[in-house]
């Protein structure tokens, strides 16, 4: 099992709609999750952070935990052309009590004009 | 504010050949992390240093090392290098908050991208 999984997509969503993207996780003692997005040939950009289960919110961004379930979501609202990237999942991951954080392989959003 | 800052932007070197690539912090963060991120994959974690100590080290040789400075910069290298290094290497900053080394937001910088041949 990896350690953090995300399907890869693409995921394509039209315009305006709400474009859900899931992660999974493996530790169950993980207590902080990221998102990140990444346009093509640049770096992560930091979209947010949540470490208590529920919601958060940040304008057009929400992201969802649920620490039961070892599950973390991010939903875009109102999507747009500009939010066609590639969104990284990332937690701390403590392995034999060395923690890292640990990214998954990313799900490619594709915004449909 | 500036943000992270790498240098170089592009490198390419020759199997074999060594490699050093540097990190200047956002001001005021004091723990630099290094990743690696190949094609179609997320980044992979090589170092943590926090106060120029290590504080992690993820799954690479011992041909990969690091260091920070008194001002918070960060170098990493690579010795003897093989094709397989040709990535792209992030480095990232945080603030050494109340919640600790590792759950602090991470910042990214705009990575260095290696290419050996």
């Amino acid at each position: 099992q990896k350690e953090v999984e995300q399907n890869s997509g693409p995921l394509s969503v039209p315009e305006g709609a709400i474009a859900s993207l899931n992660c999974t996780y493996s530790d169950r003692g993980s207590q902080s999750f990221f998102w990140y997005r990444q346009y093509s040939g640049k770096s992560p950009e930091l979209i947010m952070s949540i470490y208590s289960n529920g919601d958060k919110e940040d304008g057009r961004f929400t992201a969802q935990l649920n620490k039961a379930s070892q599950y973390v979501s991010l939903l875009i609202r109102d999507s747009q052309p500009s939010d066609s990237a590639t969104y990284l999942c990332a937690v701390v991951i403590s392995n034999f009590g060395n923690e890292k954080l640990t990214f998954g392989t990313g799900t490619r959003l594709t915004i449909i004009p | 504010d500036a943000g992270v800052t790498q240098s170089p932007t592009h490198l390419i070197k020759t199997r074999g050949q060594h490699v050093t690539l540097r990190c200047s912090p956002i001001s005021g963060h004091k723990s630099v992390s290094w990743y690696q991120q190949v094609l179609g994959q997320g980044p992979q974690f090589i170092f943590q240093y926090y106060e120029k100590e290590e504080r992690g080290r993820g799954n690479f040789p011992d041909r990969f090392s690091a260091r920070q400075f008194p001002n918070y910069s960060s170098e990493l290298n690579v010795n003897a290098l093989l094709l397989g290094d040709s990535a792209l290497y992030l480095c990232a900053s945080s603030w050494e908050g109340q919640r600790g080394a590792w759950e602090d937001e991470q910042y990214f910088g705009p990575g260095t991208r290696l290419t050996v041949t």
